[in-house]
Formats: structure tokens, sequence, C-alpha cells
């Protein structure tokens, strides 16, 4: 059984700059969810997508957009990058039936 | 508002030695799970355990239990016989809106380190 795997590990962009994160669920899950983790902080629920649907999102501005795919991987978006967008980025995948979300490893996003 | 708050910021013990890290929390629900979740320097968020909020037994994984006490809002993690695998940040997380599968609030996490 696959887990979940995000792409890429690292990533540096300038401030303004669209960036695209990529994020593989584990095998039967249909339920994907992105996390905001500043340096120093617990994460932040950025939204969460089920069966190719945004089903619920954080206090996040509109610059920060996501996708499911019917193969339920899923994309974050995030335009018009900013300093404080640095941070990890996690994804974690989670069935319907299910209690518990599975995590990636996530992705490092340095913005200068 | 739904709240999760970790007081110890950092934590030391030392290896084979029992550590305890505590949670509270806020919330109008009456259904829900509670998670602590382990974070390694490698990044990835590792369940630990959870407890439903229903069950009055607290759970237990291995060497991982929990002192769970609904009307104080509490949820602490114990782990006992520490070994130095243990060395991760540490996050207690509940579902907003309760039940189960619904987006996770963390708190800030306990920065735990096990000396040799």
């Amino acid at each position: 059984e696959t887990g979940v795997t995000q792409s890429p590990t690292h990533l540096i962009k300038t401030r303004g700059q669209q960036v695209t994160l990529r994020c593989s669920s584990q095998s039967g899950h249909n339920t994907v969810s992105w996390y905001q983790q500043a340096l120093g902080q617990g994460p932040q629920f950025i939204f969460q997508y089920y069966r190719e649907e945004e089903n619920g999102r954080g206090n996040f501005p509109p610059r920060f957009s996501g996708l499911q795919f019917p193969n339920y991987s899923s994309e974050l978006n995030v335009n018009a990058l900013e300093l404080d967008d640095s941070a990890l980025y996690l994804c974690a995948s989670s069935s319907g039936g299910g209690a518990e979300q599975f995590f990636g490893p996530g992705t490092r996003l340095t913005v200068l | 508002a739904q709240t999760v708050t970790q007081s110890q910021p950092e934590m030391s013990v030392q290896e084979a030695e029992t550590v305890t890290l505590s949670c509270t929390y806020d919330t109008s629900e009456n259904n829900y799970y509670l998670f602590w979740y382990k974070q390694p320097p490698s990044r990835q968020m590792i369940l630990v355990i959870r407890q439903e909020a229903y069950k009055q037994q607290n759970a237990t994984e291995n060497r991982f239990s929990v002192n769970f006490q609904k009307a104080a809002k509490s949820f602490s993690l114990k782990i006992s016989d520490s070994q130095l695998g243990d060395t991760a940040m540490y996050f207690c997380a509940f579902p907003r809106g309760g039940g189960s599968q619904g987006n996770l609030i963390f708190g800030k996490g306990t920065k735990l380190s096990v000396k040799p």
C-alpha cells in the first residue's frame, strides 16, 4: 500500500510568483486536506477536497486554490506569493469511513 | 471558538523514564475524536493515538496512553519507557465541527527531547 506522497520536497520562489504543489493520496482514500505549517507552529487547515469538490475551507485568501482529480490526487495553487507564505505545506488523505488522516512528508516552500 | 492549547513548548526526559504532555481544548461539540500526532525531524506527521470522546476508557497504544478528562476538556499524553526515537514535536488535535473527519485544529506543539 503506497502512502501519501507530495512533490516537490523543497521549492524556492520569489514574491509575486505562482506555485503549484502536488499530492497523491493513499490508495482507497477519496478525501484530501491541505495544511500550512509555519515554522514553530502547528498546522493550519487550508481546505479539503472530497470526490473532486471543495468540502470546507479555512481562513485563507482566495489566492490559495486547489483541485482534486478523478484519481483523488490533488493540487494546491498559490498565486501572488507573499513572504508570509513561506511554510511547510502538508497534505493528508483519508477515507469516508475512517477516523484518521494520513499525512505526506510535506513541501517546504520558501518565498524570497 | 474551537481551540487547542499546549502549554509546554519544550520538554526533556531521560531515556526509559516517563513523561506527560499536556493539552486542553475548547469545543461545544459532544461527539468528537481527539488525536496526538508526532512530527519527527523528517517532518512526516504520524498518528500516535486517538480517543473517542464518548468513550470513558482512556486509549492506550503500547507505551503511549492518554488521560482524557472530558468535563475538564483535558487530553494529556503519557509516554512510558521513553526511547530516543520518541524525540519529536508532538501535536494535540481535534476535528473542527466534531466527528472524526472534519479538518483538524492543532495546538502549537510540544518539542520533546529524549536524552540518553
